[in-house]
């Protein structure tokens, strides 16, 4: 079955400093990762994803993620957070072949003035 | 861009109505989902479809119908609406990929 672990809560960056949101998945097969952020009070905004290919890819806003398959994980980055990348963060995996979306708990990230 | 709209923002419904949330996409995409957010639980699928007149049922479908008459258009029913049903409802769309979703319903019942 697949699953997706957000390890933390919450995470706390100051401002400028580079920010990290950790994600780990477990799947039957090949995985696609996506990773997602909520504002208050809306819907979810897709933000990156890796179906294929080179294991960096970037998304909206300057964020970057990294697919590492040895440690199954794919954690978020960017190099220097602003304040208004306060939000929810998930990270989510689909399994290939299913139409389905397993998400995790998801992290708050506050970033500090 | 992709669109997903939602017929309410906020919803509050008595124990025991029947609700109906509607969502309409307008990027012709095959699938379209159900979800409910719950503080510390994320997001979990109620039903999904991948196309008219088609259903899945996703992880916590119990006292949920759903209703895809239209491409565009997927309905969320409650039958008999419970205290324990108070949540924010998100619908989603897609096609290959990435799900879209929309602003979302948050639903008091009380």
């Amino acid at each position: 079955a697949q699953s997706v672990a957000q390890p933390e809560d919450q995470v706390n960056v100051a401002e400028g400093n580079p920010l990290t949101v950790k994600c780990t998945y477990s799947v039957s097969g090949n995985p696609y990762l996506f990773w997602y952020v909520q504002y208050p009070n809306r819907g979810l905004q897709f933000l990156l994803k890796y179906i294929t290919g080179d294991n960096l890819v970037k998304g909206s806003y300057g964020f970057e993620a990294e697919f590492n398959k040895s440690q199954t994980s794919f954690h978020l980055k960017k190099p220097s957070a602003l304040v208004s990348d306060s939000a929810l963060y998930f990270c989510a995996v689909r399994d290939k072949g299913d139409d389905k979306i397993i998400f995790g708990k998801g992290t708050r990230l506050h970033i500090l003035p | 861009d992709v669109k997903v709209t939602q017929s309410s923002r906020y919803l509050v419904k008595r124990t025991g109505e029947k609700v109906f949330l509607e969502c309409v996409q307008d990027m012709d995409h095959e699938n379209m989902f159900w979800y409910r957010q719950d503080p510390g639980l994320g997001l979990r699928l109620i039903y999904f479809s991948y196309d008219v007149k088609m259903k899945e049922k996703g992880d916590i479908p119990e006292g949920y119908s759903v209703s895809r008459e239209k491409k565009e258009r997927f309905s969320l029913i409650l039958e008999s609406a419970s205290t324990n049903q108070t949540s924010m409802y998100l619908c989603a769309s897609s096609r290959v990929y990435e799900q879209y979703f929309g602003p979302g319903t948050r639903l008091t019942v009380t």
